[in-house]
C-alpha cells in the first residue's frame, strides 16, 4: 500500500527565512506528486505538481519542489518565507495504476511570525 | 470558470441518522473524488466517480456511498451515522478520461458534518 510520510508536523519560522518541508512516499510504481496547501478558513489549493521530466518543479507564490526517485523524496522548499504562508502544507502521491486516488500526507502546519 | 462548489457547508446530525451531500465539479470536469478529513487520520480517499460509474474506493464501510449524474454532479451519502463520522468532506474534480493520465484534482472547500 502507498504511504506518505511528512517529517515535521508543527514548523514555526521567522519572515524572509528559508523553508524546506520533507515528503517521503513508499510505493515502487510510477508516482504523481502534489504539494497542496490549506490557508487558514480557505478550501485546499494546488501550489505544485509533478508528472514527469525536469524533477525541480515551481509552483505559485515562489514555492519549489525536486523529485528525487533514488530517494523517494519530494522535498518542497522557498527561499524567503512571507507571514501570508502561515497554512498548513500537504504532500500528496498518487500511483498511475490506482488512478485519481490521492493518499496525502499528515500535513505541516507553518507558522511564519512577522 | 468557477470552482468546486459542496453544499450544504454545516451540517449538524444525530447518531443513527443518514446524510447526503452534494458536490458540483469544474465544468468539463467528468471525474469526482470525495475524501473525508479528520485531525486524526488526516485526508482519505473515500471513493472516484467517472462517468457515473464508481472507479475506485477507499478503505471505508459500507455505510459510505455515492453516485454521479450525468451532468457530473455527485452526491456521498452516509446511513447510520457515528460519532466518528464527524468530519470535513472534501470532493475535488479532475478532467476524467478513460485511462490514467496525469491529473490535476481541485478541491472544494468542504462539508463539515458534526454527528452528535
Amino acid at each position: 500500500a502507498q504511504s506518505v510520510s511528512q517529517h515535521n508536523h508543527h514548523v514555526i519560522l521567522s519572515e524572509a527565512a528559508s523553508l524546506e518541508l520533507g515528503c517521503n512516499y513508499s510505493y515502487g510504481g510510477t508516482v504523481n506528486l502534489f504539494w497542496y496547501v490549506q490557508y487558514p478558513g480557505q478550501h485546499l489549493q494546488l501550489l505544485l505538481k509533478y508528472f514527469s521530466g525536469d524533477p525541480l518543479v515551481k509552483g505559485i507564490k515562489g514555492f519549489e519542489a525536486e523529485f528525487i526517485k533514488s530517494k523517494f523524496s519530494f522535498n518542497l522548499r522557498k527561499p524567503s518565507v512571507q507571514w501570508s504562508d502561515t497554512a498548513e502544507y500537504f504532500c500528496a502521491v498518487n500511483a498511475r495504476e490506482y488512478g485519481n486516488k490521492l493518499v496525502f500526507g499528515a500535513g505541516t502546519i507553518l507558522r511564519v511570525k512577522s | 470558470k468557477a470552482g468546486v462548489t459542496q453544499t450544504p457547508r454545516y451540517l449538524i446530525k444525530t447518531r443513527g441518522q443518514q446524510v447526503t451531500l452534494s458536490c458540483s465539479p469544474i465544468s468539463g470536469h467528468r471525474s469526482v473524488s470525495w475524501y473525508q478529513q479528520t485531525p486524526g487520520q488526516g485526508l482519505q480517499f473515500l471513493f472516484e466517480y467517472f462517468s457515473e460509474t464508481q472507479r475506485n474506493k477507499g478503505n471505508f464501510p459500507g455505510r459510505f456511498s455515492g453516485r454521479q449524474f450525468s451532468n457530473s454532479r455527485s452526491e456521498m451519502n452516509v446511513s447510520t451515522l457515528e460519532l466518528g463520522d464527524s468530519a470535513l468532506y472534501l470532493c475535488a474534480s479532475s478532467l476524467g478520461r478513460t485511462v490514467y493520465p496525469q491529473e490535476t484534482q481541485y478541491f472544494g472547500p468542504g462539508t463539515r458534518l458534526l454527528v452528535l
